[in-house]
């Protein structure tokens, strides 16, 4: 157990679909981070939210739109993807959104774009 | 920017053997130093860091080590044990900065131990 809890586990989208990927922590952290695991690549940060605010947008396309409703809870929308978006996406939180708290991550979301 | 490269990219040991992983950095700003250890099916756990300000940090089998003026710092793991294959990233952060969580992360460096 974490204290992340990522849903679905599992997704596979065709290109003109639209999902959402949630995540949920409830280790009363402030701060949440959505990342993009590909194969043979860093983990790549894509959207960070300090107390609901969205501080980062690391020039992630507009096909994701992330969502963060409060603390607790954080949204990534995901509308006409492409092939290349498939990945390993990962969400985070730390305890407040100063740069060195530590993060914790969720297991993540598996997602293939057919 | 801050850029990381980690190596090996593979490591493979036998169980008892020491394994270290290597981490250069480019932000000589950068001052938070963490490992993370990502099992299969599972999101990167945090395993230890390091704070500039020091130069070696243990916790049981897992130490860091951080050369500031070279720009690199290792994980050293001792006695490994099969339980501890798995990928291991590092990662580097200018913490004095406003870049809320910007780690940037090493490349992964998976790890095998063989029984």
């Amino acid at each position: 157990e974490t204290g992340v809890t990522q849903t679905p586990r599992h997704l596979v989208m065709g290109m003109t679909n639209k999902k959402s990927l949630k995540c949920e922590q409830h280790l009363g952290h402030n701060a949440m981070y959505w990342y993009k695991q590909s194969a043979k690549k860093p983990l790549e940060l894509m959207f960070v939210y300090n107390f609901k605010e969205q501080t980062e947008n690391n020039s992630v396309p507009s096909r994701f739109s992330p969502e963060c409703p409060n603390s607790s809870h954080l949204f990534l929308h995901l509308h006409t993807l492409q092939p290349e978006d498939s990945a390993l996406y990962l969400c985070a939180s730390s305890r407040s959104g100063t740069a060195n708290s530590p993060l914790h991550f969720g297991n993540g979301t598996r997602l293939t774009v057919t | 920017g801050e850029n990381v490269e980690q190596h090996p990219s593979t490591l493979s040991v036998q169980e008892g053997d020491s394994a270290v992983i290597k981490c250069t950095y480019s932000d000589s700003a950068s001052n938070y130093f963490p490992w993370y250890k990502q099992e299969l099916g599972k999101g990167p756990q945090l395993i230890i860091d390091i704070r500039s300000n020091v130069g070696e940090k243990k916790d049981q089998r897992i130490a860091v080590t951080l050369n500031k003026t070279a720009k690199h710092f290792s994980l050293h793991i001792t006695e490994t044990q099969p339980e501890d294959s798995a990928v291991y990233f590092c990662a580097a952060l200018n913490a004095g900065g406003t870049s809320y969580g910007k780690l940037t992360f090493g490349q992964g460096t998976i790890l095998t131990v063989h029984p």
